[in-house]
């Protein structure tokens, strides 16, 4: 069974603290996301990642790096928490696909509720 | 630019209702379209897709058809379950000289007993 495991469910920071989110998948899929979830905006892409040491921002990457060291892991760093940052996020994994393969789904990991006080 | 559209929610349903929840998009190239499904405390899963016009998706007693003349792929369920209960979303996949997923803003869906 396909897993996309993120490290954890629930976390709480200060403002101003360095954050790291942790997102583990075992499907040795090349393509790597970062999405945040938030009410009345649906998903929103922050970073993505096709291949070890690769990244490309998304949609809304400012506050956000990302680090894609190993294939099976994609980090995603709030370098210093801010209260706008508090949200659900979401890490996805999905293989890679040709130009005319676009079908292929995503696999989504369990989400973490991020609160910054 | 590209984008999707979903009913705003949540819907209400009794236990055993049909469900419908509408999703439309704009992309200016050929999309493959999904509905994810989203149970409480977890992450989204896959529903079901489709990935050229008139294709039906279809998984777990839902539908959606793929409509490229009115370019909508509205979510179907003849008899919905407590169980059923979930943000639903409908989402878009196109290559525009890289792949990108669009999601729209998901439907809560809230089934009585």
């Amino acid at each position: 069974d396909v897993k996309v495991t993120q490290s954890s469910r629930y976390l709480v920071k200060r403002t101003g603290e360095k954050v790291f989110l942790e997102c583990v998948q075992d499907m040795d899929h090349e393509n790597m996301f970062w999405y945040r979830q938030d009410p009345g905006l649906g998903l929103r892409l922050i970073y993505f990642s096709y291949d070890v040491k690769m990244k490309e921002k998304g949609d809304i990457p400012e506050g956000y790096s990302v680090s894609r060291e190993k294939k099976e892991r994609f980090s995603l760093i709030l370098e210093s928490a801010s209260t706008n940052q508090t949200s659900m996020y979401l890490c996805a994994s999905s293989p890679p696909q040709g130009r005319r393969h676009s079908h292929t789904e995503a696999f989504f990991g369990q989400g973490t509720r991020l609160t910054v006080v | 630019g590209d984008s999707v559209t979903q009913m705003e929610g949540p819907v209400t349903l009794s236990e055993e209702a049909f469900l419908t929840i509408n999703c439309t998009y704009t992309a200016t190239g050929y999309p493959s379209l999904f509905w994810y499904v989203q149970y409480p405390g977890e992450g989204l899963q896959l529903l079901l897709k489709a990935t050229k016009a008139d294709d039906k998706g279809s998984n777990k007693g839902f539908e959606a058809t793929y409509r490229k003349e009115t370019t909508s792929f509205h979510l179907e369920k003849g008899s919905v379950q407590v169980s059923d209960s979930a943000v639903y979303f409908c989402a878009l996949r196109m290559y525009t000289g890289g792949f990108k997923t669009i999601f729209g803003a998901g439907t809560r869906l809230f089934v009585k007993a």
